[in-house]
């Protein structure tokens, strides 16, 4: 069964300071999808960014950026010049690469919780 | 655009009691699932349901039950409800074709057992 292990339950930044949460998974599979969720404290569950496995190059999403490595299992998530904003929970996932049917479900990591300081 | 919609928003419930939580989406999404999330334990999915017609047990089924009423709405009913069972409650979608899909989530139903 895939897991996902996120090491460090809490993190602080200083505003406009640079942060990287870290995610590492166990899977034997060799096509999967990671994405990072960002829960404020409004319990909202927010996409942040997705990574295909199959894709060598690391995706980006303004601020928000991730480390890829493959053959580490590694999928850490990195947020520049860090706002007020960015804090709050942050869940890293996997999903599979499913042939359609009842395997679409996200595996989540138990969250990070990110603090940002003025 | 409502996206995924759930209610209620909060709930106190007394052990024994039953309700159903409401989930509805309007994206036209095939696949529907319901978590919970629980402090230090991140979100784990209850009962997941692949297309309109279908549903599966997910890591943590017992204690509950599920209606894929049609393609918008996904229910999850405590018959006989438990301490236990005090968590936030996630209902989510998601296509089923794209294989790289999001889920989409909603807001969130915070139930208490008294």
């Amino acid at each position: 069964a895939q897991t996902v292990t996120q090491s460090q339950p809490e993190m602080s930044v200083q505003e406009a300071e640079t942060v990287t949460l870290s995610c590492t998974y166990d899977t034997s599979e060799s096509d999967y999808y990671l994405f990072w969720y960002k829960q404020p404290p409004s319990r909202q569950m927010i996409l942040v960014i997705r990574q295909e496995a199959y894709k060598q190059q690391n995706a980006t999403e303004n601020r928000f950026s991730v480390n890829f490595q493959k053959a580490a299992k590694s999928f850490s998530l990195k947020i520049s010049d860090s706002q007020l904003g960015d804090a709050a929970m942050y869940f890293c996932a996997y999903r599979r690469d499913h042939d359609g049917g009842s395997q679409g479900n996200l595996i989540f990591g138990k969250g990070t919780k990110l603090s940002v300081k003025p | 655009n409502a996206g995924v919609t759930q209610t209620p928003k909060f709930q106190v419930l007394k052990t024994g009691q039953s309700m159903t939580l409401q989930c509805a989406q309007d994206m036209n999404h095939n696949s529907m699932y319901w978590y919970r999330q629980d402090p230090g334990m991140g979100l784990r999915l209850i009962y997941y349901s692949a297309s309109e017609g279908t549903t599966d047990k997910g890591e943590v089924p017992n204690g509950y039950n599920v209606s894929r009423l049609n393609k918008r709405e996904f229910s999850l009913r405590l018959e006989s409800a438990a301490p236990s069972q005090t968590s936030v409650y996630f209902c989510a979608s998601s296509r089923r074709d794209g294989y790289n899909s999001p889920l989409h989530f909603g807001n969130g139903t915070r139930l208490t057992v008294t």
